[in-house]
C-alpha cells in the first residue's frame, strides 16, 4: 500500500526554526514527485513546491520561494520542509502529497495525513 | 502564475445534479491542460477525485465525473448523497512559473 506518513503536530515560537518530514512507503520513492501543500485555518489550498527525491529537482511556488526550503533523503525515504524562522502567519496545516505518474508533478494521488503547524508567542 | 476561480459555494438536495466550475485565468486563455479534482471531508487530507480531466481513480463513484470546454473545466456530481458533503477544488498545470501547478480556490457543496 502507498503511504505518506508525516511528522507530528507542532508548537512554536516566532522566529524559531523548525523541518517538518513526510516518509513514504509501499512504492519506489526516488522516482515520483513529492509536493507541499498549505492549508491556513478555514481557508484553500496552495501549492508551495515540490521534489523529484531521485534527483533532488526542486521548483518553488513563488509565493513560497525563499520562504521554505524543501529538501529529500532518498535513502531513507523522506521528504522534508523547513522554515529558519517562522512567523505566526506560517500557523497552518501542511500535506505533502505524491504525484500519481512518474515524472509529471500532478496530479496528487496519495497525501499524508497532514502536520499542523502553530506559531504563537 | 494563473489563477483558477470556482464558486464559493453549491448546494443541492439529495439526488440532484450539481456542477462546480473552474475557470482559468485570461492570461492563458486558448491553452489547455490537465484538470484533475480533489474532494477534502472535514477534517481530512485531500483526495484524488477526478484526473485528466476525466478520469476517475479505483474506488471513485462513476457519480463523479469531469469535463473541460475551451479554458473552463466543470465536476459534476450526480445522484447528490449526503456523504457527499465537503469542500473540492480543482488543479491545474501552471507554465508561469515553469512545471509548477495551482489550485482552485475551492468550492463548498453543502447537501440540503
Amino acid at each position: 500500500e502507498v503511504q505518506l506518513v508525516q511528522s507530528g503536530a507542532e508548537v512554536t515560537k516566532p522566529g524559531e526554526s523548525l523541518k517538518i518530514s513526510c516518509k513514504g512507503s509501499g512504492y519506489s520513492f526516488p522516482t515520483y514527485w513529492i509536493g507541499w501543500v498549505r492549508q491556513m485555518p478555514g481557508k484553500g489550498l496552495e501549492w508551495m513546491g515540490i521534489i523529484h527525491p531521485g534527483d533532488s529537482d526542486i521548483r518553488y511556488s513563488p509565493s513560497f520561494q525563499g520562504q521554505v526550503t524543501i529538501s529529500a533523503d532518498k535513502s531513507i525515504s523522506a521528504a522534508y520542509l523547513q522554515w529558519s524562522s517562522l512567523k505566526a502567519s506560517d500557523t497552518a496545516m501542511y500535506y505533502c502529497a505524491r504525484s500519481m505518474v512518474e515524472e509529471v508533478i500532478t496530479p496528487f494521488d496519495c497525501w499524508g495525513q497532514g502536520t499542523l503547524v502553530t506559531v504563537s508567542s | 502564475q494563473s489563477v483558477l476561480t470556482q464558486p464559493p459555494s453549491v448546494s443541492g438536495a439529495p439526488g440532484q445534479r450539481v456542477t462546480i466550475s473552474c475557470t482559468r485565468s485570461s492570461s492563458h486563455l486558448g491553452t489547455t491542460y490537465d484538470v484533475h479534482w480533489y474532494q477534502q471531508l472535514p477534517g481530512r487530507a485531500p483526495k484524488l477525485l477526478i484526473y485528466g480531466d476525466n478520469n476517475r481513480p479505483s474506488g471513485v463513484p462513476d457519480r463523479f465525473s469531469g469535463s473541460t470546454s475551451g479554458t473552463s473545466a466543470s465536476l459534476a456530481i450526480t445522484g447528490l448523497q449526503a456523504e457527499d458533503e465537503a469542500e473540492y477544488f480543482c488543479q491545474s498545470y501552471d507554465s508561469s512559473p515553469s512545471d509548477s501547478t495551482v489550485f482552485g480556490s475551492g468550492t463548498k457543496v453543502t447537501v440540503l
